[in-house]
């Protein structure tokens, strides 16, 4: 059984500092790692995966996620945040089989302040 | 890149009628698509994953009788919310995986609140 703990439901930054989210997984294989983001109302747009190879994983809108495997964990960070990136976020893992269903974190609310 | 389309976007149904939304893998063949419900401000729930031209596969909790889904085409999947009633109120996401890449993805459609009054 594979599980994703996202610590911190709710994280407030002000504009231009570092964002960081962090998430932690479980899984007796190895995992494909995802993050996504949700604006309301809508679906889920992904920001970047992690499958195999480079364990930095750079995505869409300047983030940037590193698979640790000792730390079993995949936080996602990005230099400078913007006002826009105020969002619902959430990891997610897979078992990287062909036939493998996504299990979601709970989510990370980021709250960007002028 | 590829895109899930998902119909409609709201839609507002009397208690006790049924409701169908679509969703479809516009640049891509998807063998498999998967619907989840989502509450407020909470994460989102698998509800069952759809194989095309065979039945679905339901979570534990779901009544199949309710959530009718149809997974008819290599493109198109569909969930009916029969006799809903308020408590089905909620907001509905499709997602598509696809073979391409590195790897492979999971493709989300734009969601659909239902709210049953």
């Amino acid at each position: 059984a594979q599980s994703v703990t996202q610590l911190g439901s709710h994280v407030s930054v002000s504009e231009g500092a570092l964002v960081l989210l962090r998430c932690n997984y479980s899984s007796s294989v190895p995992p494909y790692l995802f993050w996504y983001v949700q604006y309301p109302n809508q679906g889920l747009q992904l920001l970047l995966k992690y499958t195999t190879g480079a364990t930095l994983v750079k995505g869409i809108n300047g983030f940037e996620a590193e698979f640790k495997k000792s730390e079993t964990s995949f936080h996602l960070t990005k230099p400078s945040a913007h006002m826009s990136d105020a969002a619902e976020y959430f990891c997610a893992v897979s078992d990287g089989s062909g036939y493998s269903t996504l299990t979601f974190g709970k989510g990370t609310m980021l709250l960007v302040s002028p | 890149g590829a895109v899930v389309s998902q119909h409609p976007s709201r839609v507002i149904c009397k208690s006790g009628t049924s409701v169908k939304i679509e969703c479809r893998s516009l640049d891509f063949q998807a063998t498999t698509m998967f619907w989840y419900r989502q509450f407020p401000k909470q994460s989102l729930m698998l509800m069952a994953t759809s194989n095309e031209g065979s039945k679905a596969t339901y979570e534990q909790g779901v009544e199949k009788d309710k959530f009718l889904i149809n997974h008819a085409s290599l493109t198109l999947s569909t969930l009916t919310v029969t006799s809903a009633h308020p408590e089905d109120s909620s907001f509905y996401i499709c997602s598509a995986r696809d073979q391409g890449g590195i790897g492979y993805g999971y493709t989300f459609g734009s969601g659909t609140r239902l709210t049953v009054v």
